[in-house]
């Protein structure tokens, strides 16, 4: 069955950044999109972005351009988010989604605290 | 890009009621349009895809319908656990992902 496991809680300073990962199993890496979603507390899902591990092709939300860089590792099957420059406004939780056409399958979601 | 707008934002009812929630396009996308469930600290749930595919697993009583710019999710009968917040998502465009606003569903 597919699966997405994300990496744990976060706790990073202003100014830092983060790398968060999800680890996919139960399907063809390679074959489908990793979407990225934020969820702010009390707020809706915004979307990121997407990357396809086949051939590491991604596409932005332009809010996220500058923000947010989406990698994959093929031969562990690992989607990356990393974030940088972080301020109060991207303490979130983060999901990663398999998706073909549509979001069948979630991580559990990342906690990014952005705090000093 | 496409804009997706939910209405109500909120909608009280009490269990056993039947309820229409609303996703509006602001372009024609045809019928690439997907409805999830998320309740409070969960990750979203697929209900439904492409307007009006139902998904294995998901109870019967929720159904989808519409195409072009109007799309509609229902709920038959609403159970206490379907009280949640509910989201549609758009798939047509090559900004495809971005979500709709949301509905909270909440007991009266």
């Amino acid at each position: 069955q597919v699966q997405l496991q994300q990496s744990g809680a976060e706790l990073v300073k202003p100014g830092s950044s983060v790398k968060i990962s999800c680890k996919a199993s139960g399907y063809t890496f390679t074959s489908y999109d990793m979407h990225w979603i934020k969820q702010q507390p009390g707020n809706g899902l915004e979307w990121i972005g997407w990357i396809y591990p086949g051939n590491g092709n991604t596409k932005y939300n332009q809010k996220f351009n500058g923000k947010a860089t989406l990698t994959a590792d093929k031969s562990s099957s690992t989607a990356y988010m990393q974030l940088s420059s972080l301020t109060s406004e991207d303490s979130a939780v983060y999901f990663c989604a398999h998706y073909g056409g549509y979001s069948a399958y979630w991580g559990q979601g990342t906690l990014v605290t952005v705090s000093s | 890009n496409i804009v997706l707008t939910q209405s109500p934002a909120t909608l009280s009812v009490t269990p056993g009621e039947s309820v229409s929630l609303s996703c509006r396009a602001s372009q024609s996308i045809s019928t690439s349009i997907h409805w999830y469930q998320q309740k409070s600290n969960e990750s979203p749930r697929l209900l439904i895809k492409y307007a009006s595919q139902s998904i294995s697993g998901i109870p019967s009583r929720f159904s989808g319908s519409g195409s072009g710019t109007d799309f509609t999710l229902s709920i038959n009968r609403v159970e206490s656990e379907d009280f949640s917040i509910y989201y549609c998502q758009q798939s047509y465009s090559s900004l495809y992902g971005t979500f709709g606003g949301g509905t909270k569903l909440e007991l009266k």
